[in-house]
């Protein structure tokens, strides 16, 4: 299968800083990638997608000001946090995809902990 | 409205007791349903993709089939290893490439 990579695994940070999330497809371009959000014992929550080139596309309820998605090329995308609190502390977890209409492949997900 | 439920909610079994776990669906016009593997604070790692009913798809103890209402993840004879939480997930119908999840099921195999 197809490598998508997160990075960190892990992070902490203080409260009123921002924080930088980076997802890369190893292997394959991916003109597309999404963002999702975990909290212990729940699926996947779905943030955005992102879209090489243009401007993400959020989910109802969450605030783009805060959550600053940005696909820069085929094989990179990017959530920073900002002005993060301790709500905000979470698993973060990336994927891309091929094509629209092929399996998605995540990252290995990024703990964020807000002090 | 687009759903999927997945069903039980945990399941626990012994080492060699084989089982199934199902997925609900209700999406107009499938365009395909995924089948997942999470182990505690990782990323889902892909099992199966099936698109149409009647399909199947088999990878060492797990075999994943579909109908049009419903798809079933069946583990046979399973290992302490195969212990995590399975999520199924449908393509949704927008030209999007978002998917739609169910809210998993949590295996634990006791050896």
């Amino acid at each position: 299968g197809a490598v998508v990579s997160q990075h960190p695994s892990w992070v902490i940070c203080k409260s009123g800083t921002s924080v930088k999330i980076e997802c890369r497809s190893l292997d394959f371009q991916a003109t597309t990638m999404f963002w999702y959000r975990q909290f212990p014992k729940q699926s996947l929550m779905l943030m955005a997608t992102s879209n090489e080139g243009s401007k993400a596309t959020y989910e109802q309820g969450v605030e783009k000001d805060k959550f600053l998605i940005n696909h820069a090329s085929l094989t990179l995308s990017t959530l920073t946090v900002t002005s993060a609190h301790p709500e905000d502390s979470s698993f973060y977890i990336c994927s891309a995809r091929k094509s629209l209409n092929t399996e998605a492949f995540f990252g290995q997900g990024t703990r964020l902990t807000v002090v | 409205e687009d759903q999927v439920t997945q069903s039980p909610e945990a399941l626990r079994l012994q080492e060699g007791e084989s089982s199934s776990l199902n997925c609900s669906y209700t999406v107009s016009g499938l365009r395909g349903l995924f089948w997942y593997r999470q182990d505690p604070g990782k990323g889902p790692e892909f099992l199966f993709t099936l698109y149409s009913a009647g399909e199947e798809k088999e990878k060492e103890r797990l075999k994943a089939t579909l109908t049009k209402k419903e798809s079933f993840l069946h583990i046979t004879a399973p290992k302490p290893e195969d212990s995590a939480t399975y999520l199924c997930a449908v393509q949704a119908p927008s030209n999007t490439g978002k998917l739609i999840f169910g809210q998993g099921t949590t295996l634990q195999v006791k050896p």
